[in-house]
């Protein structure tokens, strides 16, 4: 019966390189939903996804970032050319109706940009 | 707009204290929910209360909603050390297919 989980739990980037946060909902779940936490501030939404479609990216910089949650497999979320600005806990929830279902959250993954 | 702030923004109290937590908005919302985060965790869900509800209890837990206010409040009582955390509100805002909001939390530290 595990919860959301998400992989890898700290990643280290070099400006420039890619960062690829993975995110597997809990089971039975089809909506998945990623935010960003930076130091000392609450979660701000980023995308909301359900299987194959992405219903709400209105928190998501027009550049650089892009997410994906294919048929098989789990939740992508994508940056591309990292700055020293994307520092910060990314965190994935899921859950099994719509958004105005309880959100259950993963552990996060901490983003150092060197 | 911003929703969900939450007050006060930082609280120190006994263990065996009771402590409170305030959460405002500014929209009508579908519901309200309670997050605790643990320091370098990620979220776990405490408590939803939807906008036609007043009071929802999870044992000592207790979440008031007052719409009317645009406000709601996290008491939680008899405080143990293991209840230090950070504390959100993240609000769901109604009508339509709008994300939640979360308020930058409240850090509550029990002490021994």
């Amino acid at each position: 019966n595990a919860g959301v989980m998400q992989n890898p739990r700290h990643l280290v980037r070099r400006r420039g390189q890619e960062a690829r946060l993975r995110c597997s909902p809990m089971k039975g779940h089809s909506h998945v939903y990623w935010y960003r936490q930076l130091p000392e501030e609450g979660l701000k939404f980023m995308v909301y996804l359900q299987k194959e479609n992405i219903i709400d990216e209105s928190g998501m910089p027009k550049e650089r970032f892009s997410a994906e949650f294919p048929k098989e497999g789990p939740s992508i979320l994508r940056i591309q050319q990292v700055v020293r600005g994307d520092s910060a806990a990314y965190f994935c929830a899921s859950s099994g109706a719509g958004k105005t279902d309880t959100q259950y959250f993963g552990p996060g993954t901490r983003l150092t940009v060197l | 707009s911003q929703q969900g702030e939450e007050d006060p923004q930082a609280l120190s109290i006994q263990e065996g204290e009771n402590a409170t937590m305030n959460c405002s908005y500014k929209t009508s919302i579908n519901n309200l929910q309670w997050y605790r985060q643990n320091s370098g965790r990620g979220l776990v869900h405490l408590i939803l209360i939807r906008s036609n509800e007043r009071e929802k209890h999870s044992g000592r837990l207790r979440v008031t909603l007052d719409t009317s206010k645009k406000s709601s409040s996290l008491l939680i009582t008899a405080s143990r050390a293991a209840d230090t955390a950070s504390y959100f509100c993240a609000t769901d805002a109604s009508p339509g297919n709008t994300p939640l909001v979360f308020g930058k939390g409240t850090r509550l530290s029990v002490i021994a």
